[in-house]
């Protein structure tokens, strides 16, 4: 596609529910990044991959959180027995390379947990 | 850890006049990247303009420019005669390539309100 994409666009669940997070870079886009935004806040880094590889995960806030990605393309980021305070925009980005640091962000995914 | 702090949690301007965004940052390092983000309510992050450190030119992009102090480690925005569609949150942030950690670092956010 032109741009990066995110999937579901909006998710509403319940608390102790897993909930899984789609994103769809753009074509050739070897880096991927998840970015967490809460309400009234910044963006705070979670996780990025270079190609499969995920050389940095201590931005994850807790042991429920994981993400993905296969074939160098879509991420998934998975969220186990959420909890109210994951309620929050989820944005993806993606760049032609971590030297390249120009980062095209998708629309986001806006998450509340009841 | 760098820091990157928007201290105007909102600012509002007439529409065609002129408008600044502050931004600071802390860093010790002396190459990396700055950017502006533009986000209006349709959650699309935007980038507004990039400064790389090494230049001593302020990034200009129309009717938006920079004021980029090295020293001061300041970053200011300028959005020249303001249009409705500039309405948005704005966001700092700072990049710097280095092994093992490859992400932006953002402010706060400035919500700019354009007034008619």
């Amino acid at each position: 596609g032109a741009g990066v994409s995110q999937s579901p666009s909006n998710k509403v669940t319940e608390k102790g529910k897993d909930v899984e997070l789609r994103c769809d870079p753009i074509s050739g886009h070897t880096a991927l990044y998840w970015y967490r935004q809460s309400l009234g806040q910044g963006l705070e880094f979670l996780i990025y991959f270079q190609g499969n590889s995920a050389p940095d995960k201590s931005g994850l806030p807790s042991d429920r959180f994981s993400a993905e990605r296969t074939g160098g393309s879509v991420s998934t980021l998975t969220i186990q027995r959420t909890q109210q305070e994951d309620s929050a925009v989820y944005l993806c980005a993606s760049s032609l390379g971590l030297l390249n640091n120009e980062q095209f962000f998708g629309p986001g995914t806006r998450l509340t947990v009841l | 850890a760098q820091t990157v702090t928007q201290s105007q949690p909102e600012m509002s301007v007439q529409e065609a006049e002129t408008v600044t965004l502050s931004c600071t940052y802390d860093t010790s390092e002396s190459d990396y990247y700055l950017f502006w983000y533009k986000q209006p309510p349709s959650r699309q992050m935007i980038l507004v303009i990039r400064q790389e450190a090494y230049k001593q030119q302020n990034a200009t992009e129309n009717r938006f420019s920079v004021n980029f102090q090295k020293a001061a480690k300041s970053f200011s925005l300028k959005i020249s005669d303001s249009q409705l569609g500039d309405a948005a949150m704005y966001f700092c942030a700072y990049y710097r390539h280095q092994t093992g950690a490859n992400n932006l670092f953002f402010g706060t956010g400035t919500r700019l309100t354009v007034i008619p």
